[in-house]
């Protein structure tokens, strides 16, 4: 089955605790990308990959890395988690740019940062 | 950059009735155009998407319209039914500009049996 996976759907951690949000798709997809979803903000893009080794910044990257090593693999990386990262977090792979095409979403990882 | 505004932010109908959820965009060179639905506990997923060289564009009960003059484009939902009751997003890119699909910040739909 073509999928977009995250781990792990629920996450409760404190502040300053390096974690990673693993996202794996199975579908060859060059791009891929990590929104957060806020109330009443909708969804917001963190980063997107173009294509193995090729990131860039979103609109709201500030706190957070990315990798990809790996063209079926995008973890996102938060370093020194802060409250403010509380959210729910969806990655998002397609097979065209992403602009053209449409986003496949894994199920989403809610983090809480205390 | 693009900036999408979505309305309503909250709909409510009664089981049968039609729903329209409506959004504008600013970049006159968007020209892809997808709607979301994102149910309970689980991520957005494609519903239905339209491109520039087309007016409107149905698939059974859900039908997307769109205006490039005015730069708006709607959700139409013909004899909703229960099951349809989820949180609904649009968005809007520019294959020629920055690799960020903008959305808009989502319509709650509900309908009541």
């Amino acid at each position: 089955e073509a999928q977009v996976t995250q781990n792990p759907r629920y996450l409760i951690t404190v502040t300053g605790k390096k974690l990673t949000v693993t996202c794996s798709q199975n579908m060859n997809h060059e791009y891929m990308s990590w929104y957060r979803q806020d109330p009443g903000l909708g969804l917001r893009q963190i980063y997107y990959s173009m294509n193995v080794e090729v990131t860039d910044k979103g609109d709201v990257p500030e706190g957070y890395k990315v990798s990809r090593k790996e063209k079926r693999n995008f973890p996102l990386i938060l370093e020194s988690p802060s409250p403010n990262q509380t959210s729910l977090y969806f990655c998002a792979s397609s097979w065209g740019t992403g602009l053209e095409s449409p986003l496949h979403f894994g199920n989403g990882t809610r983090l809480t940062v205390t | 950059g693009e900036n999408v505004e979505q309305h309503p932010s909250t709909l409510s109908v009664q089981e049968g009735d039609s729903a329209v959820i409506k959004c504008t965009y600013s970049d006159s060179a968007s020209n892809y155009f997808p709607w979301y639905k994102q149910e309970l506990g689980k991520g957005p997923q494609l519903i239905i998407d339209i491109r520039s060289n087309v007016g409107e564009k149905k698939d059974q009960r859900i039908a997307v319209t769109l205006n490039k003059t005015a730069k708006h484009f709607s959700l139409h939902i013909t004899e909703t039914q229960p099951e349809d009751s989820a949180v609904y997003f649009c968005a809007a890119s520019n294959p020629g500009g920055s690799y960020i699909p903008t959305f808009g910040r989502g319509t709650s739909l509900i309908v009541h049996p």
